[in-house]
């Protein structure tokens, strides 16, 4: 199993539309996961941090469930500059080190 | 507040030589962790520096090494350069070298090897 996993889409979505996405990640003594947003060719950029209450800001809203593993993205009323890929950020092993694990991402297009 | 930097943006190298990419870390910042991502993938870790001294290292072989400096400032040295080496290199800065901190990234340097 991977130690951070996220399905690569890509999720084709209209303007307007409520869209989520899933991250599981494999150890489980993880403490810390965030989301970022990439644009095609730029870096990544930091969308917010998960919180294990769950946390909001704005349209967005992420989750973290700790027994299944996972983390989730919603976005509501999506936006054409929504576009993008979001990377899930676990934190992990990194040979003898707890660094953070990086997902491949996952690709949204929102379509006007 | 100044932001990451990285220097050069775009370079191209040619198999079997050496480069090496800089980075100004966002001020205040004194850990600075690099990143080798290819098209399609996310970042891979390659190692991180935190007061001047390696804090940790991915999946990379010896011909990748670094340095960080007093300012914090850091380089990132490949030799003997492979094919597979072509990608996006990203410096990241965060604030202290625990993996709580959420990092901030810069432009990366883009490395072609023909």
């Amino acid at each position: 199993r991977k130690e951070v996993e996220q399905d690569p889409g890509p999720f084709n979505v209209p303007e307007g539309a409520t869209v989520a996405f899933n991250c599981t990640y494999s150890n489980s003594a993880s403490q810390s996961f965030f989301w970022y947003r990439q644009d095609c060719r730029k870096e990544p950029k930091l969308l917010m941090s998960v919180y294990s209450s769950g946390n909001e800001d704005g349209r967005f809203t992420a989750q973290l469930n700790r027994a299944s593993q996972y983390i989730s993205l919603l976005i509501r009323d999506s936006k054409l500059s929504d576009s993008a890929t979001y990377l899930c950020v676990v934190n992990g092993l990194a040979g003898n080190n707890r660094k953070l694990i990086w997902g491949l991402g996952t690709s949204l297009a929102v379509n006007p | 507040e100044t932001g990451v930097t990285q220097s050069p943006t775009h370079l191209i190298k040619t198999r079997g030589q050496q480069v090496t990419l800089r980075c100004s870390s966002q001020s205040g910042h004194n850990t600075v962790s690099w990143y080798q991502q290819a098209l399609g993938q996310g970042p891979q870790f390659i190692f991180q520096y935190y007061r001047e001294e390696e804090n940790g290292r991915g999946n990379f072989p010896p011909r990748f090494s670094g340095l960080q400096f007093p300012n914090y400032s850091s380089e990132l040295n490949v030799n003997a350069l492979e094919l597979d080496d072509s990608a996006l290199y990203l410096c990241a800065s965060s604030l202290g070298q625990g993996s709580n901190q959420p990092q901030h990234f810069g432009d990366g340097t883009r490395l072609s090897i023909l």
